[in-house]
């Protein structure tokens, strides 16, 4: 098993530019999120699913979209970049019902200029 | 809005010292979850609490979830090098569904 996989794991980005950050799960997980990660702020949810097709926003929604097609893929777009986007990105999955922690991938760290 | 405060920020410790973090939060947790983040890693998973005034054992760390469930807490015992790390609590919420809402991580740092 892979587990998560995201990519790319480094990134610079022009301010306005768009890209797509991917991420897999090979375990048959129902829940995915997508967080960003700051210094001293902790994780901070940005949107999540709870199956294909689902997906809701977290608390940073704005200038991201994803999209669930698959129980496996769940990617996160930025539609325009903005300096204030430069952070640490973690892609996360876990099967639903209770009881369970995330699997978290190994990050994308993201910088905007 | 609904915040999970976790303390302190950072500790250093000496080998062998015990290390505690603590999480609070204002309104009633449905659970809370632990995660360790080594640095330039990501968050692994270490336990899940539910029960009112649950206590969970894993080796030197042993995790306590309050009696109102809006606090809980981490305690490693003797500490050693490999316990370098951050360590979050992640709360949920009854009305936030499958959400976590994560606290701001205590930084530990243990000296040989």
């Amino acid at each position: 098993n892979a587990g998560v996989t995201q990519t790319p794991k480094f990134q610079v980005l022009k301010t306005g530019q768009s890209m797509t950050l991917q991420c897999a799960q090979d375990m048959n997980h129902e829940y995915m999120s997508w967080y960003r990660q700051d210094p001293g702020m902790g994780l901070r949810l940005i949107h999540y699913s709870v199956g294909a097709g689902i997906t809701d926003q977290g608390e940073v929604p704005n200038g991201y979209n994803v999209s669930r097609s698959t129980t496996e893929d769940f990617p996160l777009r930025l539609l325009s970049a903005a300096p204030s986007q430069t952070s640490v990105y973690f892609c996360a999955s876990r099967p639903g019902g209770r009881g369970y922690g995330y699997t978290f991938g190994s990050g994308t760290r993201l910088t905007v200029v | 809005g609904q915040q999970v405060m976790q303390i302190p920020q950072y500790q250093h410790v000496q080998e062998g010292e015990d290390f505690t973090t603590y999480c609070n939060s204002s309104t009633t947790l449905s659970n809370i979850q632990w995660y360790k983040q080594r640095p330039g890693g990501h968050p692994v998973f270490l336990i899940q609490l539910v029960k009112s005034g649950e206590v969970k054992k894993q080796k030197r760390l042993t995790f306590q979830f309050g009696e109102a469930k809006k606090n809980s807490s981490l305690h490693i015992t003797a500490t050693q090098t490999t316990d370098v790390g951050t360590y979050f609590c992640a709360g949920r919420y009854e009305t936030s569904g499958s959400r976590l809402t994560f606290g701001e991580g205590t930084q530990l740092t243990v000296n040989p």
